[in-house]
């Protein structure tokens, strides 16, 4: 069973906020939302995690809803080098987090 | 510097032959995972390992097998079983896997193998 639901494709200006949402409505008290990215023909890359609170660092900033329902990533100022998929996952809780499901994510195309 | 190496990066191979794809990590990780991607999908666990000598099957096993012998290192092996082994492989590994685990996975860079 799909865990969370993401846009399959968006366009974002270079320079410009990227703002990738994600929903995970089954999500579970104690599961967190984790943000990964894969740029063409290489492994998926770690960009930020959080539980509650809204996370930054320097990568990402990540808003998650009050009710934990939904999330959205945000690339502050994207470049051609943020074009890549994202997917967003959740770990932790009760099942067996060594089967994390990826989805196909959000392919993220940044245009000059 | 640490992180997890696979190799080889690209390779053929002949319907009805087996091969072996190698995954070695520096981390210091207990856990260890081999995923499939196809084009355009996302990735599908194939087998993951949390701990030394121990392995479990993941969502897409069968016509795969794997060892884990050493903590630093978990070989795929894609045998002639596989019906359609054409993909891009990822190994991972985590701190520790398992329930209510959620430490980030590390990726290597993928072994992409074509079958001719």
């Amino acid at each position: 069973d799909a865990k969370t639901t993401q846009p399959t494709s968006m366009d974002c200006a270079e320079g410009r906020a990227a703002n990738l949402p994600c929903n995970h409505s089954t999500i579970s008290g104690n599961e967190y939302v984790y943000w990964y990215r894969q740029i063409h023909s290489q492994g998926p890359q770690y960009i930020i995690h959080g539980l509650k609170n809204n996370e930054t660092n320097e990568m990402a900033s990540l808003i998650i809803t009050e009710d934990r329902k939904s999330s959205t990533l945000i690339l502050p100022h994207a470049t051609l080098r943020d074009t890549a998929v994202y997917y967003c996952i959740v770990r932790g809780g009760s099942y067996n987090t060594d089967k994390l499901i990826f989805g196909t994510g959000t392919r993220l195309q940044v245009f000059p | 510097d640490g992180g997890i190496t696979q190799s080889p990066k690209y390779l053929f191979r002949k319907e009805g032959q087996n091969v072996t794809l190698s995954c070695e990590q520096n981390l210091n990780h207990d856990a260890m995972y081999w995923y499939r991607q196809d084009p355009g999908q996302g990735l599908r666990l194939i087998y993951y390992s949390q701990i030394v000598n121990d392995f479990q099957k993941g969502d897409i096993a069968e016509g795969y097998s794997v060892s884990r012998e050493k903590k630093e290192s978990f070989p795929l092996t894609v045998t002639s079983a596989q019906k359609n082994p054409t993909a891009f492989y990822l190994c991972a590994s985590s701190i520790e896997g398992g329930v209510g685990v959620t430490g980030e996975l590390f990726f290597g860079e993928g072994s992409r193998l074509t079958v001719l």
